[in-house]
């Protein structure tokens, strides 16, 4: 059983921090690694991927990956309201091929 | 970012009527078409994965005969609920993808079942 597994949280942090979200893979096949943000009763939309080891940054947000640890990241800068949502994991590749294998998401609640 | 469209975005009908729900993808060719189910406060659940011009692959425990999916161009895939019930409603949600680039998601289809 291929597996993402994500902390559920919820994770609560003050608008301005830094918001660290964590994901870990079990398929060392896995090649392509992809977060995707979920408002409330909304379909997921996809706000970063990766695909080799190292940071990759765009604007606010940081993804991070460590295919030796199986690990990836994201960290969203500057917090905003609007960032509030469930954040999904997903790796790509390995036996699953061109399959999305999702985490359970984190749900992400940022105060003012 | 790539546009997929899903239509209807919300339906509600009797029990036993069958739905069909379209994913068309609107800037690129997808070669691949993907059915994903979520319930309330749960991630995605892959339903089946659909390939332009032949069978779907459906995932276990997804009865085929109850979950229609045709993918008869690279740019449109339709999943029909035949004899919908109560324990279908859910959120279905589709996504386009090729080689080059990301899966992206449709706005999902809200189904209640009456």
């Amino acid at each position: 059983q291929k597996e993402v597994e994500q902390n559920s949280g919820p994770l609560s942090v003050p608008e301005g921090a830094i918001a660290s979200l964590n994901c870990t893979y079990s398929d060392r096949g896995s090649q392509s690694f992809f977060w995707y943000r979920q408002y409330s009763g909304k379909s997921p939309e996809l706000i970063m991927s990766i695909y080799s080891n190292g940071d990759k940054e765009d604007g606010r947000f940081t993804a991070q990956l460590n295919k030796a640890s199986q690990y990836v990241s994201l960290l969203i800068r500057d917090s905003q309201p609007s960032d509030s949502a469930t954040y999904l994991c997903a790796a790509q590749g390995g036996e699953g091929a061109q399959k999305l294998v999702f985490g359970q998401g984190t749900r992400l609640t940022i105060n003012p | 970012g790539a546009v997929v469209s899903q239509h209807p975005s919300w339906v509600i009908c009797k029990s036993g009527t069958s739905v069909k729900i379209e994913c068309r993808s609107l800037d690129f060719q997808a070669t691949t078409m993907f059915w994903y189910r979520q319930f309330p406060k749960q991630s995605l659940m892959l339903m089946a994965t659909s390939n332009e011009g032949s069978k779907a692959t459906y995932e276990q425990g997804v009865e085929k005969d109850k979950f229609l999916i045709n993918h008869a161009s690279l740019t449109l895939s339709t999943l029909t609920v035949t004899s919908a019930h109560p324990e279908d409603s859910s959120f279905y949600i589709c996504s386009a993808w090729d080689s080059n680039q990301p899966q992206h998601f449709g706005d999902g289809t809200r189904l209640s079942i009456l």
